[in-house]
């Protein structure tokens, strides 16, 4: 079974400063993994996704992920906040070995940029 | 890609009514999903849409209470039945066009009076 553990469920950086969101997977399969963003009153949004490809994955604004199957961890880094970056951050797993689509979904990471 | 539209978009229900939840999606995808999101928490998956079969519903979840509807490849009914507040939440339809990742609706937010 797949599970996802998000570390922090709030995070907290100035302006400029670099975002560090964490996540740990559990799959007894080889896993896909995602990263979403929900901004307020807003749907989700795929950042970025590792489909056993190149262990780091680069996303969209500016947002990047390295996978670690030694630590089985997925964290999503971005070298300087933007206040936009102001959200909600998802870290999902695949369900299962397929590609359907179907994912499990970790608690969720709000991030607040401070000016 | 694909563009999921969901509509309502948000609804104030009172308790004991039911409401359909609609979801388009702009190309033919095998599998739909439903999510619910309370208030303050992650996603949970509710169901699994397939066209031409029942849907597969996760541990909590039952057809009474969730009726979905699957009649082609590119739309999806979520029902709320017998709502009452503890159903207020954000309900979200997604679909996986087959490149492992899953797109997303806007949601539906659902208050419950």
């Amino acid at each position: 079974a797949q599970s996802v553990t998000q570390l922090g469920s709030h995070v907290s950086v100035s302006e400029g400063a670099l975002v560090l969101l964490r996540c740990n997977y559990s799959s007894s399969v080889p896993p896909y993994l995602f990263w979403y963003v929900q901004y307020p009153n807003q749907g989700l949004q795929l950042l970025l996704k590792y489909t056993s490809a190149a262990t780091l994955v680069k996303g969209i604004n500016g947002f990047e992920a390295e996978f670690k199957k030694s630590e089985t961890s997925f964290h999503l880094t971005k070298p300087s906040a933007h206040m936009s970056d102001a959200a909600e951050y998802f870290c999902a797993v695949s369900h299962g070995s397929g590609n359907t689509g179907k994912l499990i979904f970790g608690q969720g990471t709000t991030l607040q940029v401070k000016p | 890609s694909a563009v999921i539209s969901q509509k309502p978009s948000r609804d104030i229900c009172q308790r004991g009514t039911s409401l359909t939840i609609q979801c388009q999606v702009d190309s033919q995808v095998t599998m739909m999903f439903w999510y619910r999101q309370q208030p303050g928490q992650s996603l949970t998956l509710i169901a699994t849409a397939n066209q031409g079969s029942e849907a597969t519903y996760e541990s909590g979840f039952v057809i009474d209470k969730f009726p979905i509807s699957r009649p082609n490849l590119t739309f999806s009914t979520l029902t709320v039945s017998n709502m009452s507040p503890e159903d207020s939440s954000i309900y979200l339809c997604s679909a996986g066009p087959g490149g492992a990742e899953a797109f997303f609706g806007q949601g539906t937010r659902l208050t419950v009076v």
